[in-house]
């Protein structure tokens, strides 16, 4: 089945670097989606790209769908404690309502 | 209203119980989902409801029953579980159709624990 590869796994930082994280599958997607999930919580849907080469900002995030359809990256400026959390990359290739999720990158902030 | 909602929020069962979770949506989403999620994993996807209907089951055990009352309801009946299907369990809602429609928002979930 298609699977999301999903990179790096976990990472440790100091608060105030930027972070960058991305997703690569070897099939196409119509749809990325970027999520972030803080333990015993829901994901909480945070960018939503919708055409390749699409670049999507929200607040300190950016987040980018890849020009060959097949990867997309998400960036975190001047990161700060509440950044902290599993962020999963999700993608759709218009089969009906499912999304495929990467693995998760694990995000540690150190003050 | 911009939420999922979810109940309870924690769920301790014996093996020979039954109980449910319940979801609920106010956003108007015709398309609802349950996923089951295990530590450390991502989500995975159980059912899909599209228009109360149910729509995919991912060869999930019968011992999982959806059920989907109405636009705003879903519910998974839970009944002889296994102490593997302990998990946190979530809902999420989406439009079907349009070009927001992969947009998923997901619930707080349930976090089962069966002994």
């Amino acid at each position: 089945g298609q699977q999301l590869n999903q990179s790096p796994q976990s990472m440790f930082i100091q608060e105030g670097e930027d972070v960058s994280m991305n997703c690569t599958s070897s099939s196409i997607f119509n749809t990325w989606l970027w999520y972030k999930q803080d333990p015993g919580e829901g994901p909480v849907l945070l960018i939503a790209l919708y055409k390749a080469g699409e670049l999507t900002s929200n607040g300190r995030l950016t987040a980018q769908f890849g020009i060959t359809r097949k990867d997309s990256f998400l960036n975190i400026s001047a990161s700060i404690p509440s950044d902290v959390g599993i962020y999963f990359c999700a993608g759709n290739n218009n089969a009906g309502n499912m999304l495929t999720f990467g693995g998760g990158t694990r995000l540690m902030v150190k003050p | 209203d911009t939420e999922v909602t979810q109940t309870p929020k924690h769920l301790v069962m014996g093996m020979t119980n039954k109980k449910s979770l319940k979801c609920e949506q106010h956003m108007g989403h015709r398309a609802m989902y349950w996923y089951k999620q295990k530590a450390k994993k991502p989500p995975e996807l159980m059912f899909v409801y599209s228009y109360e209907k149910l729509s995919i089951n991912e060869s999930v055990p019968s011992r999982f029953s959806p059920e989907c009352p109405n636009s705003s309801l879903l519910n998974l009946h839970l009944h002889a579980l296994q102490p593997e299907d302990s998990a946190l369990y979530l809902c999420a809602s989406s439009h079907p159709t349009g070009s927001s429609y992969n947009e998923q928002f997901f619930g707080p979930g349930t976090r089962l624990t069966v002994l």
